[in-house]
Parts: C-alpha cells; structure tokens; sequence
C-alpha cells in the first residue's frame, strides 16, 4: 500500500531535550512538508522540501530543523530553543506540480505525531 | 486580514440537510484549492481539489470556485452523522506548491 508513515504516534520529551519526528512515504512524491496543529486551529507551515537535498522554512520555522537526504525521508528535529513544542505536528507529500497532471500540488497527509514536552 | 479565512462554526446541520461551508482567501494569484476532512485527533484527508471557476461534484460533495471574488465552497448534500468534523480550506496563496490553511469550519450533523 502507498502511502505516509510518520513515527511515533505518541512522543513525550523533556524541557531542553531535542527530539526527531521520522516521516516515510512511498508515493513517490518529490515534495515534503512538515506542518504543525494547535488545538483549535489550522495547520501551519514549518518546512518543507521540493527536491532532495533542497529545503525552504515555512512560516514558522524557528526552533526546528529537517533533512532530505533520500526522496522517501524527510525529519523534522524540534530543538530546545522551540519555545512551545508542545503540539499536534503533521508530515505530506505531494508531487512537484510541473508533471501536469490533475493531481498537482495535492498534499496527502501521515497520521500525525502528537508531542508533549513538559 | 488571513490570507485564507473560514467561519470556524460550529455549523449545526439536522441529518439528510445540505451543509454549506465558505472559504475567502486573499491572493489573486492562487490556482489550486483544496478541502480537507479532519476528524477529532486525526489527520487531515483530502476530499476535494478544484482548479477552474465552476462546479465540481465527487458523490455527495460538489466544490464550487469563484475566483474574481476569491472564494470556494465546499456543499455536503444528505448529510450523515459521519459527516461531523472539521473541514479545511486550502489554497496555493502565490502560487506553487506551498498551501496556506484556513482554522476549518467545524461541522456537527445532528441525527
């Protein structure tokens, strides 16, 4: 089945502790995207990456930092100097938009990792 | 302003209704518009793309876009309890691939 795994479902951490969300997909989509949910809203962009190798902040990106070193992975490391990790945080996928295909820039979401940091 | 604006509701709809959900955003530019699903602690799930001015229908939900007034609906004929969630707007503000969320409209279907 094609689709996006994110991992863990659930992760607890520390004040001060760094901490990696892993996102995996097999669509073989060139882009990736890293959003966050607060309660009650809408999502926000953090990353996101359009080719491996090439990454651009999103909206919010202070306190985190990704990679893209394979087409497949892109993880989003939440530092300590974020200073409200605490949220609901979502990867997709998508393809780049320049196949022409109807199904451009539709983005497909994981299950999401929710985080607590206390 | 938001550049993507959504009435966050509730919408209350009695079962078998049509619920009607509004979205403005702000950039003249955009070209691609999304509706996403999210049930409570879920993800969110696409349901609707639409990139021409018009109607577009997908079973019980028809998309409609109005760009020289900036702003796409999303209908949900026969409304089912199944149906009660958040809906999202999404659209492409300037361009590209990048999408930029409204809050979502919370939809409660009442049996």
């Amino acid at each position: 089945d094609g689709g996006i795994t994110q991992s863990p479902k659930y992760l607890f951490r520390k004040e001060g502790q760094n901490v990696t969300l892993s996102c995996e997909q097999n669509l073989n989509h060139d882009a990736m995207y890293w959003y966050r949910q607060d309660p009650g809203q809408g999502l926000r962009l953090i990353y996101y990456s359009q080719i491996v190798n090439d990454f651009q902040k999103g909206d919010i990106a202070e306190g985190y930092s990704v990679s893209r070193e394979k087409k497949e992975s892109f993880p989003l490391t939440v530092t300590s100097a974020q200073k409200n990790p605490t949220a609901f945080y979502l990867c997709a996928s998508s393809t780049s938009g320049t196949s022409g295909r109807s199904d451009d820039y539709e983005q497909y979401f994981g299950p999401g990792t929710r985080l607590t940091v206390t | 302003q938001k550049e993507v604006e959504q009435n966050s509701g509730p919408l209350s709809v009695p079962e078998g209704a049509i619920a009607s959900l509004n979205c403005t955003y702000s950039d003249r530019v955009s070209q691609s518009f999304f509706w996403y699903r999210q049930y409570s602690g879920k993800s969110p799930e696409l349901i609707m793309s639409i990139y021409s001015n018009g109607d577009k229908e997908d079973g019980r939900f028809t998309a409609q876009l109005n760009k020289a007034s900036q702003y796409v609906s999303l209908l949900i004929r026969d409304s089912q309890p199944s149906d009660s969630a958040t809906y999202l707007c999404a659209v492409n503000i300037g361009g590209g691939n990048k999408l930029t969320f409204g809050g979502g409209t919370r939809v409660l279907v009442k049996p």
